[in-house]
């Protein structure tokens, strides 16, 4: 049972516009999620969090809103540029337990 | 400079034969995981530990093994009762109090794959 959904497996976006990536849960235990980047052949990057306690957190050119109601997160990348072009990853953690859940995650493509 | 080491890049296999996967950290980090990434799925959990000396199966533990012996180390064995070992392997650390500003922090990855 896949308790993080990405259902979108890939997303093309053309550079400098708003890139979306959108991510469910079901577990209503989660309270922190966060967003990872990955590049082929290495490691996944941490992007940004967010606890339940909020709606939204900013960092730079990238947002995340959490909509606890519809059990739903998304990132904004806000101008996208050809660097951010990676599989992004959502994730989620219960408590203050370390374990993360993730996602099947997005390939985001940003062209020129 | 700080960060999680996973060795080899690389790795091959013969059927029936064990393998060991190192991963070291230098960030102090008390908690460290093994997850594993095939086509198209999300990662993994194969085997986590909190503390040395302790840890706890993930969600898909079997047919391997781990050790956490010192602090810094956290081993995994592929053993020959995996079916299916060919993956990316990825090795995290992280605190063990879970606050927002500090997350699992991520190796290079190990590539295993069978003869």
């Amino acid at each position: 049972d896949q308790q993080v959904k990405q259902n979108s497996p890939s997303l093309s976006v053309q550079e400098g516009r708003i890139s979306i990536l959108n991510c469910d849960y079901t577990n209503s235990m989660f309270d922190y999620f966060l967003w990872y980047k990955k590049y082929p052949a290495e490691g996944p990057t941490f992007l940004i969090s967010i606890s339940s306690i909020k709606d939204k957190n900013e960092d730079g050119r990238f947002t995340v809103f959490l909509n606890k109601s519809a059990k739903h997160l998304s990132l904004h990348i806000v101008p996208s540029q050809p660097g951010d072009s990676a599989v992004y990853f959502c994730a989620a953690a219960t408590g203050t337990a370390s374990k993360l859940t993730f996602g099947t995650g997005t390939r985001l493509q940003v062209t020129l | 400079d700080g960060g999680i080491t996973q060795s080899p890049k690389y790795l091959f296999r013969k059927e029936g034969q064990n393998v060991t996967l190192s991963c070291e950290q230098n960030l102090n980090h008390d908690a460290m995981y093994w997850y594993r990434q095939d086509p198209g799925q999300g990662l993994r959990l194969i085997y986590y530990s909190q503390i040395v000396n302790d840890f706890q199966k993930g969600d898909i533990a079997e047919g391997y093994s781990v050790s956490r012996e010192k602090k810094e180390s956290f081993p995994l064995t592929v053993t020959s009762a995996q079916k299916n070992p060919t993956a990316f392997y990825l090795c995290a650390s992280s605190t063990v109090q879970f606050f927002s500003n500090q997350p699992q922090h991520f190796g290079d990855g190990t590539r295993l794959s069978i003869l």
